[in-house]
């Protein structure tokens, strides 16, 4: 069964820095999906990157990006330039491959509580 | 979340009630699942269907029940509510024509059961 794990329960930092968080999984398969999540505290699910597993290329999405490290099977989060509104939780999420039975069920971590202070 | 309608967004039950959360979509997504979220537990999966007339377990089923008689909609019943159901209820849609989106979350669902 694949796992994840965020093992920063809560992390702070500072208006306009920079900010990791960290993700590892466990799986012994070979083609999978990882995602991020943002969940403000509105509630909403917000989708914030994905990377595929066959791609080496790391993800980046305006000013977040990730470190996929495939034979370390980590999955860390790199948001830039800090702003009060990234304050959320943030969830690492694998998918083991695309939709298709219950290959396309997300698993989670349990969240990382990241607070974007002035 | 525009293609994703969930009710009610709040509900407070007694224990041994039962009650229906609504999940309706229409984006035509094949896909349709429900999470539950507690604190310092994450998302957990309760029941998926990967299309109409097939629905299946997730990792928490017990305690509730689900159908999928039609592409659009996919209640979540929870038959004798229980106080370990307490939680926030997510409903999340996907296809694998859009998965450059990852899935798309209801507004979720906070349920108090007492």
């Amino acid at each position: 069964a694949q796992t994840v794990t965020q093992s920063q329960p809560e992390m702070s930092v500072q208006e306009a820095e920079t900010v990791t968080l960290s993700c590892t999984y466990d799986t012994s398969e070979n083609n999978y999906y990882l995602f991020w999540y943002k969940q403000p505290p509105s509630r909403q699910m917000i989708l914030v990157i994905r990377q595929e597993a066959y791609k080496q290329q790391n993800a980046t999405e305006n000013r977040f990006s990730v470190n996929f490290q495939k034979a370390a099977k980590s999955f860390s989060l790199k948001i830039s330039d800090s702003q009060l509104g990234d304050t959320a939780m943030y969830f690492c999420a694998f998918m083991k491959d695309y939709y298709g039975g219950s290959q396309g069920n997300l698993i989670f971590g349990k969240g990382t509580k990241l607070s974007v202070k002035p | 979340n525009a293609g994703v309608t969930q009710t009610p967004k709040f509900q407070v039950l007694k224990t041994g009630q039962s009650m229906t959360l609504q999940c309706a979509q229409d984006m035509n997504h094949e896909y349709m699942s429900w999470y539950r979220q507690d604190p310092g537990m994450g998302l957990r999966l309760i029941h998926y269907s990967v299309g109409a007339g097939i629905t299946d377990q997730g990792e928490v089923p017990n305690g509730y029940n689900v159908s999928r008689s039609t592409t659009e909609d996919f209640p979540l019943r929870l038959l004798s509510a229980a106080p370990s159901q307490t939680s926030v209820y997510f409903c999340a849609i996907g296809s694998s024509g859009v998965l450059d989106y990852g899935y798309t979350f209801g507004s979720g669902t906070r349920l108090t059961v007492v």
